[in-house]
């Protein structure tokens, strides 16, 4: 099955620092995509990286904020700048790659306190 | 504009017996559905899916039924057993989209 490796795994970092989390996926894969939970709440897709060109942010989410990197097929980043307390969330990858049930896989995630 | 909704945010159900877990939607567009569950401090675990064109799909102890003409659908964990315990997410997406939209979850409870 598909393997997403993302770390850190936690952290706690002080407002107004930045953080970058990084995401392997064991196989190219075209499109990654990362969300965001924020305490209680549902997952919501930040924006989507190919590899090569700009990614795709959706409403509500801008590239200096987070910007992302995807510099080959296998590798992703998503760095969360210029943070406050409501960056507090956990930040997770997936490729959408389609497994054997046809459900995508996602990273373990990042728990982010920012204090 | 909370495209998919778990109605319920919590759900305790006894060992052994039926837990049942519901999702409602509202996009039309909507052709593709999948359940996760999530432990916390881990990423979500896809469970089951289903495509519009089926009204019920089976794995194991999971059961997902689709009412495409209600926009609804649920899963159904029988027996339930202390493993399931965990908090669950329906997810939707549209044909050719492979954007995800999340309800916000139900966590399930399962007392031995």
């Amino acid at each position: 099955s598909a393997v997403i490796s993302q770390k850190p795994s936690r952290d706690i970092c002080q407002r107004g620092t930045s953080l970058t989390i990084q995401c392997q996926v064991d196989s190219q894969v075209t499109m990654m995509f990362w969300y965001r939970q924020q305490p209680g709440q549902s997952l919501t897709l930040i924006a989507t990286a190919n590899q090569g060109s700009e990614a795709t942010y959706e409403s509500g989410f801008v590239i200096d904020k987070f910007p992302i990197s995807r510099p080959n097929l296998t590798f992703s980043t998503l760095t969360v700048s210029n943070m406050s307390p409501e960056d507090s969330s956990i930040y997770l990858c997936s490729d959408h790659r389609v497994t054997a049930n046809y459900g995508y896989t996602f990273g373990s995630g990042t728990r982010l306190t920012v204090v | 504009d909370q495209q998919v909704k778990q109605n319920s945010p919590s759900l305790s159900v006894q060992e052994g017996r039926i837990s049942i877990l519901n999702c409602d939607y509202t996009n039309s567009m909507f052709d593709y559905f999948l359940w996760y569950k999530k432990y916390p401090a881990e990423g979500p675990t896809f469970l089951i899916s289903i495509s519009s064109i089926k009204d019920k799909n089976e794995d194991g102890r999971f059961t997902v039924f689709l009412n495409k003409s209600a926009k609804h659908l649920s899963l159904h964990i029988v027996p339930s057993q202390p493993g399931d315990s965990a908090v669950y997410f329906c997810a939707a997406s549209d044909f050719g989209n492979e954007k995800l939209t999340f309800g916000t979850g139900t966590r399930l409870t399962i007392i031995p």
